[in-house]
Parts: C-alpha cells; structure tokens; sequence
C-alpha cells in the first residue's frame, strides 16, 4: 500500500530527549525525509536521508534508518518548547511523488 | 527570494462556487505540486507538474484542475465547490535530480465551504 505511519502523538519534558517514529512501504525509496509543521505555518524541510545510509547527525537532531524493517526515526536531543510542532515523515518515491505521513504531534512541557 | 508564495491565506465559498488558488516560486524549480490537509490525514497529493506544460494526478484530483503554462506558477482551481474541500491547501516546489526532492512549502490556504 501507499502509506506512511506515524504515531499520533508524543509529550515530552523540556531537556528530554524526543524519539518520534515512522514506518513506510516502498522499499525502492531513495530519500526519506523529515518535516517540521508549526501552527498556522507551511512545512519546513528539517532534514534528509538517503537510503543506502543508516544514519544521520544534524546537530540536535538525529535520524536512524532502518532500512530491513523499513523504519525511520528522528531523536532531538535536549527538547525545548519551541520544537513543540507537528512532524511529518515523507518517503520519495521514483516517480518524484512525496507521499507523507500523518504526522506525529509533539507536545514539550516544562 | 520570496521562496514559494500562496493566495489568498484564507477563502470562505459557498457550495457551487469556483475559485483558483494562486502557487508562484521564484527558485526556478521545475517539480511543483499541490497538497490538501486534513486533521488525522496528513497531506495529500492533489496534482502535480514536473516542468511547465506538464500535469498529472495526484492521489486525491478529483474536482480540482491545474496548468502549468510558466515555470513559475502552478494554479490550482476549483470548479465547483463542495464542503468535502474544506481544508488548508499548500503548494510545494523543488529542484528534481537524483531522486531528491527537497520540497519547500508556501504558507497555505485556508478554504472553508460552507
């Protein structure tokens, strides 16, 4: 199928490490992706991964692909209250399709 | 660069009417698309352009239509409104090479039929 899944939502502590999930379908992906949606806002790119590696470090942020279990996660480190926002994975697909997730509400509190 | 730009940011129809979203970019970006949100939905791929005069469907086409006769802008129009089209509406545009597609977003709009 064509989806893309993602959890609800998450709540976090402020200073808490945030660990939000994803799974999709298409293992003939080439990218896979992460966004970040603040209220009232478009998107914005957070950052990407290419298939044929496992992870990727950007500062706070890091994303773990697991490629057997078609798996992606997105860790930020030291959450703080402004990383309250709603994140979307999204998978690439060859045909230059973004198919996305859900997305996953994260919540910070002090 | 004014990156990718969205009008109007908010639109009230009423069933029946019709009405174009404006989508324009200035990157020179070939691959543009348009994609509705709903709560609980995600986004949802509506049409999309991989260079100007070139269209196709997305997951969700039916009751709207979209050319692409520049680079720059990409409208999408809704020929007759109905309440199921209620939702917020962004448009993306991204440079295509490689199988990457960074997609950068406009604000969105709000269109709500009553």
């Amino acid at each position: 199928g064509e989806d893309v899944e993602q959890s609800l939502f998450l709540s976090v502590r402020e200073g808490d490490s945030s660990v939000i999930n994803c799974t999709y379908t298409d293992s003939s992906s080439t990218y896979l992706y992460w966004y970040k949606q603040e209220p009232g806002a478009g998107l914005q790119l957070l950052t990407y991964i290419f298939s044929n590696m496992d992870m990727k470090q950007d500062q706070r942020l890091t994303v773990l692909l697991n490629k057997k279990d078609k798996h992606l996660s997105l860790r930020i480190a030291d959450t703080q209250t402004g990383d309250s926002a709603i994140y979307f994975c999204a998978e690439s697909r060859a045909t230059d399709k973004l198919i996305f997730g859900t997305g996953t509400r994260l919540q910070v509190f002090p | 660069n004014a990156g990718v730009t969205q009008t109007p940011k908010f639109q009230v129809l009423k069933t029946g009417q019709s009405m174009t979203l404006q989508c324009a970019q200035d990157m020179n970006h070939e691959y543009m698309s348009w994609y509705r949100q709903d709560p609980g939905m995600g986004l949802r791929l509506i049409h999309y352009s991989v260079g100007a005069g070139i269209t196709d469907q997305g997951e969700v086409p039916n009751g709207y239509n979209v050319s692409r006769s520049t680079t720059e802008d990409f409208p999408l129009r809704l020929l007759s409104a109905a309440p199921s089209q209620t939702s917020v509406y962004f448009c993306a545009s991204s440079s295509r090479g490689q199988g990457k597609n960074e997609q950068y977003f406009g604000p969105g709009t709000r269109l709500t039929v009553t």
